[in-house]
């Protein structure tokens, strides 16, 4: 049973640029999330996605933005790229809209220079 | 808004020895998650306290949850090496949408 899984696993970009990132959920789950880790810091939520819509945003501006596909994969668009924008990219999974554990996918290490 | 605090925000400790790490939280939430992370990688999920008095164990980790005094405890007991890495609590919020809220980490250190 695979579990989350996330592309690519590191990128580096120029500032300006625009970047997408990809998560496919855990076998059987429905709901995505995405989250950012910035070095020393702890994970900042933002936002979810559940039956291809976009249930709710954490504190990011609307550069970041997102897309679920039918088969509940999703991806996270990231435009104008800044260099406060590297980070750790984290994508968590979990089923039912989210009334269960979430998982967390291995991450995509974006650098901006 | 929710906020999280955890401390210590780092740990210097010995092999052998025993450590509690604290989690506070402002609000009442639904359910509060231990991760553990190293350097590099990805969150690993160690405990969920879903319940007031809470206690769960895996080895020489221990959890437990007040929810009245809307604190957290992960207890360390007889520390070995390998359990150097960064510990994050998260607070998670079921209103309208999933959401954790993350403290910002402990970095624990273990000394030979």
């Amino acid at each position: 049973d695979a579990g989350v899984t996330q592309s690519p696993t590191h990128l580096i970009k120029t500032r300006g640029q625009q970047v997408t990132l990809r998560c496919s959920p855990k076998s059987g789950h429905d709901t995505v999330s995405w989250y950012q880790q910035a070095l020393g810091q702890g994970p900042q939520f933002i936002f979810q996605y559940y039956e291809e819509e976009e249930r709710q945003r954490g504190n990011f501006p609307d550069r970041f933005s997102g897309h679920q596909f039918p088969n509940y994969s999703s991806e996270l668009n990231v435009n104008a790229l800044l260099l406060g924008d590297s980070a750790l990219y984290l994508c968590a999974s979990s089923s039912q809209g989210g009334g269960y554990e979430q998982y967390f996918g291995p991450g995509t290490r974006l650098t901006v220079t | 808004e929710l906020k999280v605090e955890q401390n210590p925000l780092f740990l210097s400790m010995q092999e052998g020895k025993n450590y509690t790490i604290y989690c506070n939280y402002s609000t009442t939430s639904d359910r509060l998650y231990w991760y553990r992370q190293d350097p590099g990688k990805s969150l690993e999920s160690l405990f969920v306290l879903l319940s007031n008095g809470a206690v769960k164990q895996e080895g020489r980790l221990m959890a437990s949850l007040d929810t009245k005094a809307r604190l957290s405890t992960l207890h360390i007991t007889a520390a070995v090496h390998d359990l150097s890495a960064t510990y994050f609590c998260a607070v998670e919020m079921i209103q309208g949408a999933q959401k954790l809220v993350f403290g910002q980490g402990t970095r624990l250190t273990i000394n030979p």
